[in-house]
Order: C-alpha cells, then sequence, then structure tokens
C-alpha cells in the first residue's frame, strides 16, 4: 500500500511569491491533515479535512493559507504571498476512519522563502 | 503555551543500553499518546501509542509508560540499537481524528 506523498520535496520562492503544496493521502483515508515545523520547533497542526469538507481550520496563521481538498481525494495548500516566516517544514498525515488516533504522515514538503 | 513538552532536547546512548524518553503535558483532557520517530529528510513514523486508561504498552523493544497523576509518559527503547538514532516526537490528542499536538521532540543518538 503507498503512503502519503507530498509534491514537491522542496520549494524555494521569493517573498511575495505563490507557492502550491500537494499532498496525496493513503487511499480510502477520509481524514487528511496538514503541519508544519518551523526551525526545529515542534511539529504545529494547521487543519483538518474530513473527505473534502474542512472539519477544522484553527491552525491556519492567517488568511494568506488557502487549503483544498476537491473530491475528497488528494489536497492542495497555497500560500500567496509568502512571507519569510512561512519557510519550514509542511507534513501532510492521513488516518482512516473518524475515530482513528494514528495519523500517517508523508515525506513533507521544505518550503524556504528568501 | 506549549501543552507537550520534551524538556531533553538530546540523549546520548551506547548500543545495547536501555533509551529513556520522557514526555510531560499539562491538559487533562489528553487521552491518547503517541510516539512517533523520524529521520532526517523523511516525515514522522507511528512508533507507539497509549490509551489514557492504560500505564503500559509494550512492542517488542519498545514500551510506552503513562503517569497520568503526574502527567507524564515515558518512552523505553531496549536495547537500543544505532538504526534507533533518529528525533522521536512524544504527541497526544484530546479526541480521535482530531488535531496531534506533539512536543518539540528529542534527538537520539546511539552509538556502537
Amino acid at each position: 500500500e503507498a503512503g502519503v506523498t507530498q509534491f514537491p520535496s522542496h520549494s524555494v520562492i521569493e517573498k511575495g511569491q505563490t507557492v502550491t503544496l500537494r499532498c496525496d493521502p493513503i487511499s480510502g483515508h477520509d481524514n487528511l491533515y496538514w503541519y508544519r515545523r518551523v526551525m526545529g520547533k515542534e511539529i504545529k497542526f494547521l487543519l483538518h479535512f474530513v473527505k473534502e469538507s474542512k472539519q477544522d481550520e484553527s491552525g491556519m496563521p492567517n488568511n494568506r493559507f488557502l487549503a483544498e481538498r476537491t473530491g475528497g481525494t488528494y489536497s492542495t495548500l497555497k500560500v500567496q504571498p509568502a512571507e519569510l516566516e512561512d519557510s519550514g517544514v509542511y507534513f501532510c498525515a492521513s488516518s482512516h476512519v473518524l475515530h482513528s488516533y494514528e495519523q500517517y504522515f508523508g515525506p513533507g514538503t521544505r518550503l524556504t522563502v528568501t | 503555551d506549549q501543552q507537550v513538552k520534551q524538556n531533553s532536547p538530546s540523549l546520548s546512548v551506547q548500543e545495547g543500553r536501555i533509551s529513556i524518553l520522557n514526555c510531560d503535558y499539562t491538559n487533562s483532557m489528553f487521552d491518547y499518546f503517541l510516539w512517533y520517530k523520524k529521520y532526517p529528510a523523511e516525515g514522522p513514523t507511528f512508533l507507539i501509542s497509549i490509551s489514557s486508561i492504560k500505564d503500559k504498552n509494550e512492542d517488542g523493544r519498545f514500551t510506552v509508560f503513562l503517569n497520568k497523576s503526574a502527567k507524564h509518559l515515558s518512552l523505553h527503547i531496549v536495547p537500543s540499537q544505532p538504526g534507533d538514532s533518529a528525533v522521536y516526537f512524544c504527541a497526544a490528542s484530546a479526541q480521535a481524528g482530531t488535531a496531534l499536538i506533539f512536543g518539540k521532540g528529542t534527538t537520539l543518538s546511539v552509538s556502537s
């Protein structure tokens, strides 16, 4: 079974530009989560989809971040316009059913904003 | 304010010895705890978990202990192997399917 995949693995953009990150969850996983780790700090929750619906977006830092999950399959996270403090590693995770605690993480996208 | 704390940024252990990684939490609503292992340039990998109704869970060389009264959990690795060298994250959840709250991680180095 394929794991969670993320694209790209690394992105370097200039301040003010736009970047879109993609996540493909494990097949059949209705729950999809985005997290971010900044400069060796803790991994912080951004938002949670159940199928195509946003269940919890309390961790989204501001309105420059937009997440979508069309058709309840893959998800995209767009940052527009990017700021220096957006640099970090963005992880996507998925889990099978609503009542599952264990989340399975992708390899992450390292975003560098210069 | 951090709800999950891993106060030791790093730990060095010799191969064959026991590694003990610690984690403290402040939110009494947490009812499930997980440990993840992370190698460089990879995502966190689920390692072991424990429900708040238990005080111990064992899986091979890995055992997690939970002390609810102290709001403390620990991960024991016995015997430690060089391949265990990684960053270990403690995480907690208040409800199934919701966000995981992570600590900052502890870097374990196992020398041969």
